[in-house]
């Protein structure tokens, strides 16, 4: 079955790096686009960026542009999201989730998420 | 932006009584391919995310068939028959239309 298993989340102060990571599984990475979507403390969701299967397109939020960089390893099955300039603002779960093909880019499986929080 | 709005934003219902949440979007969801793409997700207290419905009315394997979802263009709607306990939880309708793709505000159902 796809599962999707996030980790690299922490406390972090404002204006540090943090790495996630999302490994893969039950599926052919390779062959599927893979979004990031975060969730603040109480609030709903938000989507943060997404990869094409192959890496070669990528699009972000506007909130993140510029800050984080959506990648992927397909020979290891993972999924990054290298987030610069933290500010208390991206404090969130962070879950990856599949592009589920011939649905635009919707979703269709998502991971338990990852809880990012920035504070000083 | 397309924006998603959701009603109503917290839903308290009677056990084995109907739901219906509404989801409207600000421009019409119909794509370039003739398909309308629109899902619905289930929250539960303390979990990710679950798809429940995609491409507006077609449920996901292992749904139960309390879950129904509707609507046209702009208009969407998820009816739950008969509301259980494990129905508490917020629901989510997505599109995949446009640019950038958006989630609604999120309605949150609980036991009356």
């Amino acid at each position: 079955q796809v599962q999707l298993v996030e980790s690299g989340g922490g406390v972090v102060q404002p204006g540090r790096s943090l790495r996630l990571s999302c490994a893969a599984s039950g599926f052919t990475f390779s062959n599927y686009g893979m979004h990031w979507v975060r969730q603040a403390p109480g609030k709903g969701l938000e989507w943060v960026a997404v990869i094409w299967y192959d890496g070669s397109t990528k699009y972000y939020a506007d909130s993140v542009k510029g800050r984080f960089t959506i990648s992927r390893d397909n020979s290891k099955n993972t999924l990054f999201l290298q987030m610069n300039s933290l500010r208390a603002e991206d404090t969130a779960v962070y879950f990856c989730a599949r592009v589920d093909s011939g649905s635009s880019l919707l979703i269709d499986y998502w991971g338990q998420g990852t809880q990012v929080t920035v504070s000083s | 932006d397309v924006v998603m709005t959701q009603s109503p934003l917290s839903l308290p219902v009677t056990l084995g009584q109907p739901a219906s949440i509404s989801c409207r979007s600000s421009q019409s969801l119909v794509y370039n391919d003739g398909n309308i793409y629109l899902n619905w997700f289930q929250q539960r207290p303390g979990q990710s995310p679950r798809r429940l419905i995609y491409k507006v009315s077609n449920r996901d394997s292992g749904v139960p068939d309390r879950f129904s979802g509707s609507g046209s263009g702009t208009d969407f709607t998820l009816k739950i028959s008969r509301v259980e306990a494990g129905d508490v939880g917020v629901y989510y309708c997505m599109q995949g239309a446009h640019w950038p793709i958006g989630f609604g505000q999120g309605t949150r159902l609980e036991i009356k």
